[in-house]
């Protein structure tokens, strides 16, 4: 069975505080995304990787960076969060690079105070 | 504006009724729209998804239909059972500089038994 796994559910951090997220598959996929979710505006892409060291801009990356050391691993990053980051983040890969189908993590609920 | 909208936001039909989702898109480059459904608490799943060579597709009791020249698709469920009561979300094509899919902003289903 396919799996993207989130290492936290829910998060609770403190503005200013330095956040990471980490998301691990296990199918072997080149292409790892993370979204963010947040009600009324849907699954907002933040940043996405086709290889290994390799992180291309979604529409939202202001106050994110990414990290691809490992094909399976794709870790977000909030230098210095704040409190308009509060939100859902979900990790997601795929096999094929521009479609087909996203296999989505749970999700990470970050509550930013 | 928004490149893919979705009407609409909530949706509460009876058991056993149909229940039909719309999307709309303003990029015409793209070739592949899916729909995906998240249950609470968990993460998007794709249910079906078509291409732009076609103008229908069925999987049970969801189809899919694309207009291309109007630029909308639509996700049709019928027989309408509480499980599928969910959050469904439309993808299209995005912004050109990211060519990654759009997600629509959702729509919470809702079957009443």
């Amino acid at each position: 069975d396919v799996k993207v796994t989130q290492s936290s559910r829910y998060l609770v951090k403190r503005t200013g505080e330095k956040v990471f997220l980490e998301c691990v598959q296990d199918m072997d996929h080149e292409n790892m995304f993370w979204y963010r979710q947040d009600p009324g505006l849907g699954l907002r892409l933040i940043y996405f990787s086709y290889d290994v060291k390799m992180k291309e801009k979604g529409d939202i990356p202001e106050g994110y960076s990414v990290s691809r050391e490992k094909k399976e691993r794709f870790s977000l990053i909030l230098e210095s969060a704040s409190t308009n980051q509060t939100s859902m983040y979900l990790c997601a890969s795929s096999f094929h690079r521009d479609t087909g189908e996203l296999f989505f993590g749970e999700g990470s609920r970050l509550t930013v105070l | 504006g928004e490149n893919v909208e979705q009407h609409p936001s909530t949706l509460s039909v009876q058991e056993g009724d149909s229940a039909v989702i719309k999307c709309t898109y303003s990029d015409s480059a793209s070739n592949y729209f899916p729909w995906y459904k998240q249950e609470l608490g968990k993460g998007p799943q794709l249910i079906i998804d078509i291409r732009s060579n076609v103008g229908e597709k069925k999987d049970q009791r969801i189809a899919v239909t694309l207009n291309k020249t109007a630029k909308h698709f639509s996700l049709h469920i019928t027989e309408t059972q509480p499980e599928d009561s969910a959050v469904y979300f439309c993808a299209g094509p995005g912004p050109s500089s990211a060519r990654q899919l759009t997600f629509g902003s959702g729509t919470q289903l809702t079957v009443l038994p």
